[in-house]
């Protein structure tokens, strides 16, 4: 099975940078994925990342480290647009995603 | 290219009475996905389809829960007889067919509200 860790909150001000990290623990791993999702809507892709590193994708990138079963969302130049939940996602070997119970970001003028 | 589309988008019911769910997948994904969301938490998945079969329905409650995919394409969720605990956003995702190494990434639907009283 999976056990995916998240924060609950994070708050910051607009501009500045919120790291939202994921921690799992996984009996199979394919990838990890992160997904947005403002409240009432559907989850939205952000990011996959199979491999060890960094994968930067304009104001967001993702870190894995599979060694560390750890994964973080790096969020730059926060706009007021980008409160909402992230949710961190692992594929097991048999692509079935597991989700995270979601990291809500507020960001404050 | 137009998304996954669910109905109803709201559903308000008592305790005991049946609902269903109804999702068309984006066109050409030979997979969907049923899933649950309680609010606060991530998505659950309850049931996944390749095509019209069924391959994992492992965390779907089968003594209330059923889904089929007659005709590989559009899909329904049924609850009868609901309960209070079923209220959540049911959140249908559809994903292509694999490529290769290339995973794939799945597609949400806009989910639909259900409220159990």
């Amino acid at each position: 099975g999976q056990n995916i860790d998240q924060p609950t909150e994070m708050t910051a001000t607009e501009g500045a940078i919120v790291q939202i990290n994921c921690t799992y623990q996984t009996s199979g791993f394919n990838g990890l994925f992160w997904y947005q999702q403002h409240a009432g809507e559907a989850p939205t892709f952000l990011s996959y990342n199979v491999l060890d590193g960094l994968e930067e994708k304009g104001r967001f990138s993702s870190f894995l480290s599979r060694s560390k079963g750890y994964s973080y969302l790096l969020l730059k130049e926060l706009q007021m647009k980008d409160s909402a939940s992230y949710l961190c996602a692992v594929l097991s070997n048999d692509y079935k995603l597991s989700f995270g119970a979601g990291t809500t970001v507020t960001v404050r003028a | 290219e137009a998304g996954v589309a669910q109905s109803p988008r709201y559903k308000i019911i008592e305790k005991r009475q049946s609902v269903a769910f109804w999702c068309n997948p984006i066109s050409g994904h030979a997979t969907l996905y049923w899933y649950q969301q309680i609010l606060g938490q991530g998505p659950k998945l309850l049931i996944q389809f390749q095509n019209n079969g069924v391959v994992d329905d492992s965390q779907l409650p089968k003594d209330r829960f059923s889904a089929e995919r007659l005709k590989g394409v559009d899909s329904t969720l049924k609850i009868q007889p609901a309960k209070l605990e079923d209220s959540a956003v049911y959140l249908c995702a559809s994903s292509p067919p694999g490529q290769g190494h290339l995973v794939e990434t799945q597609y949400f639907g806009p989910g639909t509200r259900l409220l159990v009283l």
